[in-house]
């Protein structure tokens, strides 16, 4: 069966800090990843998807960047935080093809917290 | 941006009872999906019906879908406390899939 792992659960970084959360994705080949932030009682905003190896799409402009070296490793990354990148990250795969065609399946989050 | 909206923005019944969640939302759609979030953790996927689809059922769970009015719900038969969560709908048109801010569930046993 299929399993996601995202980590850390939980992440406290002070400003200007560098950011790196990973994601991986065991049982299947050539998912659809996903990387979401969600504001305290609000939805989801999705920051960027990846169809393949080193294809990352970027929905918003921000301050953070996403790479996919491995089929199966996502990862979220920034230079520099600022106060604004505090939330709950959330990282999601689904099956390849057209996005949003199959069930996305999410990670457990990471909480972040900037200081 | 968010697509779409539930309402109500946060629901309390007693167990046993039913629980009706409402999604409207703005533009065409390829389909909507439900997801349900226990507080602090991932969303888990719970229907996906498509645009040319009515009606589907999955246990106590039943989704509806009218695209002239651009709205679906979310019915829960028979609630328990284990369904208290949030409850977030989904949809896709063409490759862009957004998510509402969801409907907070609370069942009280």
């Amino acid at each position: 069966s299929q399993t996601i792992h995202q980590w850390p659960a939980t992440l406290v970084q002070p400003v200007g800090s560098p950011l790196s959360l990973e994601c991986t994705v065991e049982g299947t080949s050539n998912p659809n990843l996903y990387w979401y932030r969600q504001a305290a009682g609000r939805g989801l905003q999705l920051l960027f998807y990846s169809v393949g190896i080193g294809q990352i799409s970027s929905e918003v402009p921000q301050n953070l960047s996403a790479s996919r070296p491995q089929d199966r490793q996502f990862i979220l990354s920034s230079k520099k935080l600022l106060l604004s990148d505090s939330g709950f990250y959330l990282c999601a795969w689904s099956e390849w093809g057209r996005a949003g065609n199959q069930p996305q399946h999410f990670g457990d989050g990471t909480r972040l917290s900037i200081l | 941006s968010q697509q779409g909206e539930e309402d109500p923005q946060a629901l309390s019944i007693q167990e046993g009872e039913n629980a009706t969640m409402n999604c409207s939302y703005k533009t065409s759609i390829n389909n909507l999906q439900w997801y349900r979030q226990n507080s602090g953790r991932g969303l888990v996927h719970l229907i996906l019906i498509r645009s040319n689809e009515r009606e589907k059922h999955s246990g106590r769970l039943r989704v509806t879908l009218d695209t002239s009015k651009k709205s679906s719900s979310l019915l829960i038969t028979a609630s328990r406390a284990a369904d208290t969560a949030s409850y977030f709908c989904a949809t896709l048109n063409n490759n862009d899939m957004r998510f509402g801010a969801g409907t907070r569930l609370t069942v009280k046993p």
